[in-house]
């Protein structure tokens, strides 16, 4: 059965912090995504990526950061916290053309 | 880039009932795939489908890719098909990244 992990399901944040969302797919994917979706503004791409230590700008990229160091392994950096950056956060892995891709269960971060 | 668009915004049915949801998409597309977005926040995989038809039981997907459309069927709805279904696309040319359709918050009464 096909895997996408995400590392929290619900995370609580102050202010400021660091945070980090991991990501972890089984299916040796070339690509991941990471997602944020907020009521009213639907699913949005933060970045991607192509292959290991490479990285795209999605459509909202600003405050966020994102590491590939693994083919599997995919990190989402929030380098400094804000309350706007409190959202749903969906990560997702996909193979070649011709494939359909899957998503991870999601984080709920709150930054209080 | 590519627009997507999903009606109905919102479906109210009582089980037993039947529904179609629609997606229309911009531009020539090689995926075009349906969720289903469980009440956790989810996003379950229903349907991989950029052309022709498909049947999973009580749920059945059409895309008729020459249109620019597909339609996701709903037959005999139970209490548990409730939640918000989503189409997302990619695109033939750019970037190779899912284009998230607003969904449908589809409502199934007892």
């Amino acid at each position: 059965d096909v895997k996408v992990t995400q590392s929290s399901r619900y995370l609580v944040k102050r202010t400021g912090e660091k945070v980090f969302l991991e990501c972890v797919q089984d299916m040796d994917h070339e690509n991941m995504f990471w997602y944020r979706q907020d009521p009213g503004l639907g699913l949005r791409l933060i970045y991607f990526s192509y292959d290991v230590k490479m990285k795209e700008k999605g459509d909202i990229p600003e405050g966020y950061s994102v590491s590939r160091e693994k083919k599997e392994r995919f990190s989402l950096i929030l380098e400094s916290a804000s309350t706007n950056q409190t959202s749903m956060y969906l990560c997702a892995s996909l193979g070649p053309i011709g494939t359909e891709a899957f998503f991870g269960q999601g984080t709920r971060l709150t930054v209080v | 880039g590519i627009q997507v668009e999903q009606s109905p915004p919102d479906l109210i049915l009582q089980e037993g009932a039947n529904s179609t949801l629609r997606c229309n998409f911009s531009d020539s597309v090689n995926n075009l795939q349906w969720f289903h977005q469980n009440p956790w926040g989810q996003l379950i995989n229903l349907f991989y489908i950029p052309s022709g038809t498909k049947q999973n039981g009580r749920l059945s997907a059409t895309t008729v890719a020459t249109e620019r459309y597909s339609l996701l069927y709903i037959s005999s709805s139970q209490t548990t098909d409730s939640g918000v279904y989503f189409c997302a696309v990619i695109m033939d040319t750019g970037r190779r990244a899912l284009t998230f359709g607003s969904g449908t918050r589809l409502q199934v009464q007892p």
